[in-house]
């Protein structure tokens, strides 16, 4: 069962740094999203793709934030200078959308930050 | 606009009694309503959802879970609540291509 992967699982980094994220969704899977997740708190939107298009982005996404599909497969997701407050999990889910579909989203184990 | 709110933090429950998670909705138009549980360390994974049809909707590992327009809620049951059922469980509504999630509530379940 090869489903949603992320990495890494946990990252350090400094204040100011730079930072990426990789997440490889469910082969066949056309929708790919990305959350961010604070002790306490529910998933909250991001981001999301459809295929290699990235379809919307949620005010929480800052500038300092971008997302890329390349290849309409798997996804990375940069933070540029890094702030504390940028501190949390990020969560990859994937779906396959389209008639017939159950519109079930699947969640890798997350890229926990910390940014010190 | 479309949210949901999950007004207990935590429910405890003893072991083989009947369990129920909150959920209240806030939507214009139809809800489309999801659960999905946490557990330690692994992502997210999908429950049930209600798109229409019956309100009694049937999910995986016995879970089940109750439309009630009237009331705009979509309560998490199960009848008999097993130790390993201890986890995080989210409710979550569609809103255009993607789920908002509540906040939360952690079941714990007592042997």
């Amino acid at each position: 069962d090869t489903g949603v992967s992320q990495n890494p699982r946990h990252k350090i980094t400094k204040r100011g740094q730079n930072v990426t994220f990789r997440c490889d969704p469910i082969s066949e899977h056309n929708r790919l999203y990305w959350y961010r997740q604070t002790l306490g708190q529910g998933p909250e939107f991001l981001t999301y793709f459809q295929n290699e298009a990235q379809l919307e982005k949620s005010r929480l996404l800052s500038d300092r934030f971008s997302a890329e599909r390349p290849k309409g497969s798997f996804s990375t997701l940069e933070i540029q200078r890094t702030e504390q407050g940028d501190s949390a999990m990020y969560l990859c889910a994937s779906s396959l959308v389209g008639p017939g579909t159950n519109e079930k989203l699947f969640f890798g184990s997350g890229t926990q930050l910390s940014v010190l | 606009a479309q949210s949901v709110a999950q007004p207990e933090d935590q429910v405890n429950v003893a072991e083989g009694n009947p369990l129920t998670v909150k959920c209240t909705y806030s939507v214009s138009g139809n809800p489309y309503l999801f659960w999905y549980v946490q557990y330690p360390n692994r992502g997210l994974q999908f429950l049930l959802k209600y798109i229409t049809g019956d309100n009694l909707v049937k999910g995986s590992y016995g879970f089940e879970a109750e439309f009630n327009k009237s009331q705009t809620s979509f309560h998490l049951k199960k009848p008999s609540a097993l130790v390993s059922d201890s986890a995080l469980y989210f409710c979550a509504v569609r809103k255009a291509d993607k789920l908002i999630f509540g906040t939360g509530t952690r079941l714990q379940v007592f042997p």
